[in-house]
């Protein structure tokens, strides 16, 4: 079946606009993650959705950063007045039953979206 | 607080024979389940092999298997046979505890370079 998808693929922008990265889970995963990949940092996390529970943002580095899932599918990561050390790889993935699923439920990576700040 | 650290930077392996990545971990939880994923060129971390903490058999899935030693807090990576395509970024992930946001910690990674 179809994998998780992100769009777009790469993203370049000019410091101070806004840019918006979606993310298409896999059919009938009830949790989605965001994650940021970045050279200094590693692989970060961003926020987590699981149904229409209350997502869990304490990953989220300044209030610049926000996200939202629609209908318990497809979310979108937006970032305001994006700064240089935005610039990263900015991966979702999405897991059958998160929370509920225990320490097995598996995450399942989309490819990723390539966000330069100029 | 979890901690995953992989001491491996990089890694040479001639193809054709099995190499071994290191992951140690850290937490106080003992309900944990570890992961590796792979990474290649291309940017998708794609799933790889999982063992939790109460398993008492080591994880194997076709080439790859995991060997977990809970007293040192280990979860090495096994790739046997070593194939060109292999070559790519692994990380070694955990997710512990029996409540919270079930979100991976990872470590910094070991990039695996297949020498044909």
């Amino acid at each position: 079946g179809a994998g998780v998808s992100q769009s777009p693929s790469n993203k370049v922008t000019e410091k101070g606009k806004d840019v918006e990265l979606r993310c298409d889970p896999i059919s009938g995963h009830t949790a989605l993650y965001w994650y940021r990949q970045s050279l200094g940092q590693g692989l970060e996390f961003l926020i987590y959705f699981q149904g229409n529970s209350a997502p869990d943002k304490s990953g989220l580095p300044s209030d610049r950063f926000s996200a939202e899932r629609t209908g318990g599918s497809v979310s979108t990561l937006t970032i305001q007045r994006t700064q240089q050390e935005d610039s990263a790889v900015y991966l979702c993935a999405s897991s059958l039953r998160g929370l509920a699923g225990g320490n097995t439920d598996t995450q399942y990576f989309g490819p990723g979206t390539r966000l330069t700040v100029l | 607080a979890q901690k995953i650290t992989q001491t491996q930077p990089g890694m040479f392996v001639q193809e054709k024979e099995a190499v071994t990545l290191d992951c140690t971990y850290d937490t106080s939880d003992q309900s944990y389940g570890l992961f590796w994923y792979k990474q290649p060129s291309s940017g998708e971390m794609i799933f790889l092999i999982y063992q939790g903490s109460y398993d008492e058999q080591n994880a194997t899935e076709g080439r790859y298997s995991l060997n977990f030693q809970k007293a040192r807090k280990s979860a090495n990576l096994v790739i046997s046979a070593s194939q060109l395509g292999d070559s790519a970024m692994y990380f070694c992930a955990m997710r512990a505890g029996g409540t919270g946001r079930r979100a991976l910690t990872f470590g910094s990674g070991t990039r695996l370079q297949v020498q044909p």
